[in-house]
């Protein structure tokens, strides 16, 4: 079955400039999750969705960083007047989450968008 | 200090060998544990679960010493194909609504 795509896969901004980046989880899954891993570095946490209430954006490094999810399933990530230091991978996960059921709460990565700020 | 901690890499190994990568966690109330794979410019799949009792998938072991807070993964007779980065994670709940916590990450090259 589709796994969880995101889009753009490259995305190259000027300083800046703003940027929205775009999650489809996998069709069911209630939670969603936004990573940010850098060059060398393991996925760091950025926000969490379960269906379209954003329960957790303690990881969201600046005010400038938004997230959303109005109906519940596609998420948007968008960055406002992005800064060099913003250039990393943008990963998205979802998990079906049932609910205390381990076989459910893998988390499936998406493929990333590679945002690079000049 | 980061919250899961890995051996540094990269660990550059021939076809055959045995290899062990070593991780540990600062959070004592850490709940489930995991070993993720990631090639290069792809994303991280799920490679096992760890559990206390420690858990085998074909040439792959994992262990988890929770009073060490130490995680480790075995890999027999490594095979060209297993060259990537291994993601030692950590979830601070049972449920799956919560973040995982990464570790940097340990390069593995298998060499012919």
């Amino acid at each position: 079955g589709a796994g969880v795509s995101q889009s753009p896969r490259y995305k190259v901004a000027k300083r800046g400039q703003d940027v929205a980046l775009r999650c489809d989880p996998i069709s069911g899954h209630v939670s969603l999750f936004w990573y940010q891993q850098a060059l060398g570095q393991g996925p760091e946490f950025l926000t969490y969705f379960q269906n379209e209430a954003q329960l957790d954006k303690s990881g969201l490094p600046s005010d400038r960083f938004f997230a959303e999810r109005p109906e519940g399933s596609v998420s948007t990530l968008k960055i406002q007047r992005t800064q060099q230091e913003d250039s990393a991978v943008y990963l998205c996960a979802s998990s079906l989450e049932r609910g205390g059921d381990r076989a459910t709460d893998t988390q499936y990565f998406g493929p990333g968008t590679r945002l690079t700020v000049l | 200090r980061k919250e899961v901690e890995q051996d540094p890499g990269p660990f550059n190994v021939p076809e055959g060998a045995t290899v062990a990568f070593n991780c540990t966690y600062s959070n004592s109330a850490s709940q489930s544990f995991f070993w993720y794979r990631q090639d290069c410019r792809k994303e991280p799949k799920l490679l096992m679960s760890v559990y206390s009792s420690g858990n085998e998938d074909g040439r792959f072991t994992a262990q988890l010493n929770r009073a060490s807070q130490y995680i480790s993964l075995l890999i027999r007779d490594s095979k060209l194909s297993d060259s990537a980065t291994y993601l030692c994670v950590v979830n601070n709940h049972y449920s799956g609504n919560t973040p995982l916590v990464f570790g940097k990450g340990t390069r593995l090259s298998v060499i012919a």
